[in-house]
């Protein structure tokens, strides 16, 4: 089945520590985005790329880094200076097809400090 | 800067017809989405507005006013796997590109009663 997923489900970052938060999507969607979710709140727009070896910084990119090297991965690297990093990760792709296509959203990673 | 807008909680009771309001001030406009989040889950869309009018889609209907820069989304027969998250996330105007970023509300939290 064609879909969007996110590795690992839940993870556990000690203080100082790089994480990486895996997204991996085999729609053929050109277009990927990462969101963070804090409780209660909206999607908060970390980065996303429209095309391979592309992308682009979105509202809160600040402690985060990414890479667009194949159009099926989109990893999320949270950094150690990224001070407050405990929250909902959502990974989402959209297709370039005919017409404003909608994001479809993966299961999500959940990232809490120990 | 762009604002979107959506009152945080409703609460309804089953069988009942709900009407969840947007509003929206961006940088141009190519269209309006809604989605809809249960707690813990990943967002899944649910409908599409770009030009004035009403969509309908079974329960669910959307209605869109460029002019006004307003939207809602119109949930008829209430049932109590509709309590959920509803969020309202629009597409600027982005030369021409479909893959750009949304802007997305905080949610509308929807409670239903039996």
């Amino acid at each position: 089945d064609g879909g969007i997923t996110q590795s690992p489900k839940y993870l556990f970052r000690k203080e100082g520590q790089n994480v990486t938060l895996s997204c991996e999507q085999n729609l053929n969607h050109d277009a990927m985005y990462w969101y963070r979710q804090d409780p209660g709140q909206g999607l908060r727009l970390i980065y996303y790329s429209q095309i391979v070896n592309d992308f682009q910084k979105g509202d809160i990119a600040e402690g985060y880094s990414v890479s667009r090297e194949k159009k099926e991965s989109f990893p999320l690297t949270v950094t150690s200076a990224q001070k407050n990093p405990t929250a909902f990760y959502l990974c989402a792709s959209r297709s370039s097809r005919r017409g404003n296509q909608p994001q479809h959203f993966g299961d999500g990673t959940r990232l809490s400090i120990l | 800067g762009q604002n979107i807008d959506q009152p945080t909680e409703m609460t309804a009771t089953e069988g009942a017809i709900v009407q969840i309001n947007c509003t929206y001030q961006t940088s141009g406009f190519n269209g309006l989405f809604w989605y809809q989040q249960h707690a813990g889950e990943a967002p899944t869309f649910l409908s599409y507005n770009v030009l004035d009018g009403l969509e309908e889609k079974g329960r669910f209907s959307s209605f869109l006013s460029r002019s006004k820069g307003y939207s809602y989304l119109l949930l008829k027969e209430l049932q109590m796997k509709d309590s959920a998250s509803y969020l309202c996330a629009v597409s600027p105007a982005d030369r021409g590109s479909t893959l750009g970023r949304l802007y997305f509300g905080r949610g509308t939290q929807l409670t239903v009663w039996p």
